[in-house]
């Protein structure tokens, strides 16, 4: 089956970085997509990668190992407006998008 | 600015009514897509479309239907309301000439509660 794995829940400090990881095993890949969803809004999209390597988007940097599965979203600087959950997202071979259940971020002053 | 709208933010039914639930974007996209999210869960793809009256299963359609009679409109219909359809429903859109990135613009859900 299709699967992807990111941590239910994660706190840091305002300030701080703060890397939010996603393990996927999807049935092939066109892609892999970072959405950020604040309580009771609608996601937005953060990134999307492709290839193997860092992709950096001012504080936000997304990181994708294929061989490994596995993606990071690294955010910098952390602000308090970044509390939030964080979708991981996998395009798979059908162009189907496979989501994990998110990683909801807290931050702390 | 794409704006995906979704006519209603909370919604109260009785088991066993229809519900409707409408979907209406403002940038001229061909997808647009239904989903369901439930805590602990990933968002799970009820109903996709990529044009005008064309519609497709995604994967949980059980219980469901779909209408999309003009191109900036996609309707989520629930034929006969049960308990476990209790959830938070997005829609959202992209554009087919984007359909290898997908990048999909998301309504701001619709909270739908059956009683």
């Amino acid at each position: 089956g299709q699967n992807i794995d990111q941590p239910t829940e994660m706190t840091a400090t305002e300030g701080a970085i703060v890397q939010i990881n996603c393990t996927y095993q999807t049935s092939g890949f066109n892609g892999l997509f970072w959405y950020q969803q604040h309580a009771g809004e609608a996601p937005t999209f953060l990134s999307y990668n492709v290839l193997d390597g860092l992709e950096e988007k001012g504080r936000f940097s997304s990181f994708l190992s294929r061989s490994k599965g596995y993606s990071y979203l690294l955010l910098k600087e952390l602000q308090m407006k970044d509390s939030a959950s964080y979708l991981c997202a996998v395009l798979d071979s059908n162009y189907q998008l496979i989501w994990g259940a998110g990683t909801k971020l807290i931050i702390k002053p | 600015d794409v704006k995906v709208t979704q006519s209603s933010r909370y919604l109260v039914k009785r088991t066993g009514e229809k519900v409707f639930l409408e979907c209406v974007q403002d940038m001229d996209h061909e997808n647009m897509f239904w989903y369901r999210q439930d805590p602990g869960l990933g968002l799970r793809l009820i109903y996709f479309s990529y044009d005008v009256k064309m519609k497709e299963k995604g994967d949980i359609p059980e219980g469901y239907s779909v209408s999309r009679e003009k191109k900036e409109r996609f309707s989520l219909i629930l034929e006969s309301a049960s308990t476990n359809q209790t959830s938070m429903y997005l829609c959202a859109s992209s554009l087919m000439a984007d359909l290898a990135k997908n990048i999909q613009y998301f309504g701001a859900g619709t909270r739908l509660s059956v009683l």
